[in-house]
C-alpha cells in the first residue's frame, strides 16, 4: 500500500515563527502535493513538484515556500507565520503515467494552530 | 464559481438508502476523481473515471460522467453508517507535465447516514 506521511498531526506556533511541514512517501511518485484544507473553501493548492528540485505554483502560494531535495520528500516552509495561515494541511503524492493525472495519496494531514 | 462544484453541499439519509451527490465543471477534462474524507482525516480516493468514459462501478459505488454537460455524479447504494464523509470530485485538466500536472478539487458534499 501506498503510504504519505506527515511530520505532524497537530501543530501549535506563534505568528512569525518559522514552520516547516515534512511530508514523504513511499512509492517512487514523481509527483508530490501540497494543500491547505479551510471550512467553505475546499481544497485549495499551494505548491506542486514534479520532479526532485522542480516546482510549481499552486493556487495560493503567496506566504509559502516549498523543498524537494530528495524524491521521497517535500517539505512547506512558512518563513514567517501568521494568524490566517491557521488551517489544516495536506500532503499528497501520484504517479504520472506520461499522459495522465493519476490517483493521488494524501497523508493524514497535519492541523496547525498559528497563535 | 470554482471548477468542480459538488451539489449538495449536504445529504442526510438514513441507513439502507441511497446518496447521490453532483459534480460540474468547466473546462474540457483528461479524467474526473471522485475522494472521501472523514472527518480530521486525509483525502482516500475512491474511483477515476476518463474522459472517455460514461459510467464505472466499484462496490456500491457508481459514477457517471456526461462530458457535454461537464457533469459527474457518485451513486453510494444500500449506504451505511461507515459512510459518513465529505465527498470530493477533483478533475484532471491536463496540460504539458511541468504546468498541467495537478488536479482541481470541489468543495465537497458532507454526508450524514443516520442508523
Amino acid at each position: 500500500d501506498v503510504k504519505v506521511t506527515q511530520s505532524s498531526r497537530y501543530l501549535v506556533k506563534r505568528t512569525g515563527e518559522k514552520v516547516f511541514l515534512e511530508c514523504v512517501q513511499d512509492m517512487d511518485h514523481e509527483n508530490m502535493f501540497w494543500y491547505r484544507q479551510d471550512p467553505g473553501l475546499g481544497l485549495r493548492l499551494i505548491y506542486f513538484s514534479y520532479d526532485v528540485k522542480m516546482k510549481e505554483k499552486g493556487d495560493i502560494p503567496e506566504g509559502y515556500s516549498v523543498s524537494r531535495e530528495k524524491k521521497e520528500r517535500f517539505s512547506l516552509i512558512l518563513e514567517s507565520a501568521s494568524t490566517n495561515q491557521t488551517s489544516m494541511y495536506l500532503c499528497a503524492s501520484s504517479f504520472w503515467n506520461g499522459l495522465y493525472q493519476e490517483t493521488q495519496y494524501f497523508g493524514p494531514g497535519t492541523r496547525l494552530l498559528v497563535l | 464559481s470554482q471548477q468542480g462544484e459538488e451539489d449538495p453541499q449536504a445529504l442526510s439519509i438514513q441507513e439502507g438508502e441511497n446518496a447521490t451527490m453532483n459534480c460540474s465543471y468547466k473546462t474540457s477534462i483528461n479524467n474526473l476523481q471522485w475522494y472521501r474524507q472523514n472527518s480530521g482525516r486525509g483525502l482516500v480516493h475512491l474511483i477515476l473515471i476518463r474522459s472517455n468514459e460514461r459510467e464505472k462501478h466499484s462496490g456500491r459505488l457508481r459514477v457517471t460522467l456526461d462530458t457535454s454537460k461537464k457533469s459527474s455524479s457518485l451513486l453510494i447504494t444500500a449506504s451505511r453508517a461507515a459512510d459518513t464523509a465529505s465527498y470530493f470530485c477533483a478533475t484532471d485538466q491536463g496540460g504539458i507535465k511541468a504546468a498541467g500536472n495537478k488536479l482541481t478539487f470541489g468543495g465537497g458534499t458532507r454526508v450524514l447516514v443516520k442508523p
